[in-house]
């Protein structure tokens, strides 16, 4: 069945290129999560939409971190003037509803890599 | 703020050897606790959760978890591996009220030796 869908699998940037990250979720799905991933870390919080609304941005390191959900679906991670410290995964995941008790389906992230 | 430690980074087992990975969390409040584990080349899948009630919670492919609510515990539990096993094991929890936000635990990567 379909899950979440993250493109591109591969990104390898210059330091001080922007970069857009994409997440398709499950359709249906209101809840999505971005999580940075560094090697040999555990998944980091970043950003939190419920529908379009962000609800909640603290895990974002920087104000070159920036993300968008517009139309409650297709999710969109920005990264601005990459610096080499942002070389990592980026996963998304989402969930049916807000509820706690619903669990998260990650996708196959996307693997920045910034020269 | 909450944190989770895995203090088993690596591990390496013979296939049929006991598995137990741990996991202690730190948070004041009340929490939901999960395994998710990536298989190679795979996405994180969820193993087993906790949420309340019976403290052993039993999950997909032999795994079980059990809630040590004193010690803040949550440690991941297979009689048996098998060499499908290997992969990489995370805990998480997060608040139970309020939204989602997983905290993680930095993994531990299981490899079981056929």
């Amino acid at each position: 069945g379909a899950g979440v869908s993250q493109s591109p699998r591969y990104k390898v940037a210059k330091r001080g290129q922007d970069v857009a990250l994409r997440c398709d979720p499950i359709s249906g799905h209101v809840s999505l999560f971005w999580y940075q991933q560094a090697l040999g870390q555990g998944p980091e919080f970043l950003t939190y939409f419920q529908n379009e609304a962000q609800l909640d941005k603290s895990g974002l390191p920087s104000d070159r971190f920036f993300a968008e959900r517009p139309e409650g679906s297709v999710s969109t991670l920005k990264i601005q003037r990459t610096q080499q410290e942002d070389s990592a995964v980026y996963l998304c995941a989402s969930s049916l509803d807000g509820g706690v008790s619903q669990p998260q389906h990650f996708g196959d992230g996307t693997r920045l890599s910034i020269l | 703020a909450q944190s989770v430690s895995q203090h088993n980074h690596h591990v390496i087992l013979s296939e049929a050897a006991s598995l137990e990975l741990g996991c202690n969390y730190s948070y004041g409040g009340t929490v939901n606790l999960f395994w998710y584990v990536q298989y190679p080349g795979q996405h994180l899948q969820l193993l087993l959760k906790y949420f309340s009630g019976d403290p052993l919670v039993k999950g997909i492919k032999g795994f079980e978890a059990e809630f040590i609510k004193s010690k803040f515990s949550f440690n991941l539990r297979k009689p048996s591996v098998q060499w499908s096993d290997t992969a990489e094991y995370f805990c998480a929890v997060n608040r139970r009220t309020g939204f989602q936000k997983l905290v993680f635990g930095t993994g531990t990567r299981l490899l079981v030796s056929p």
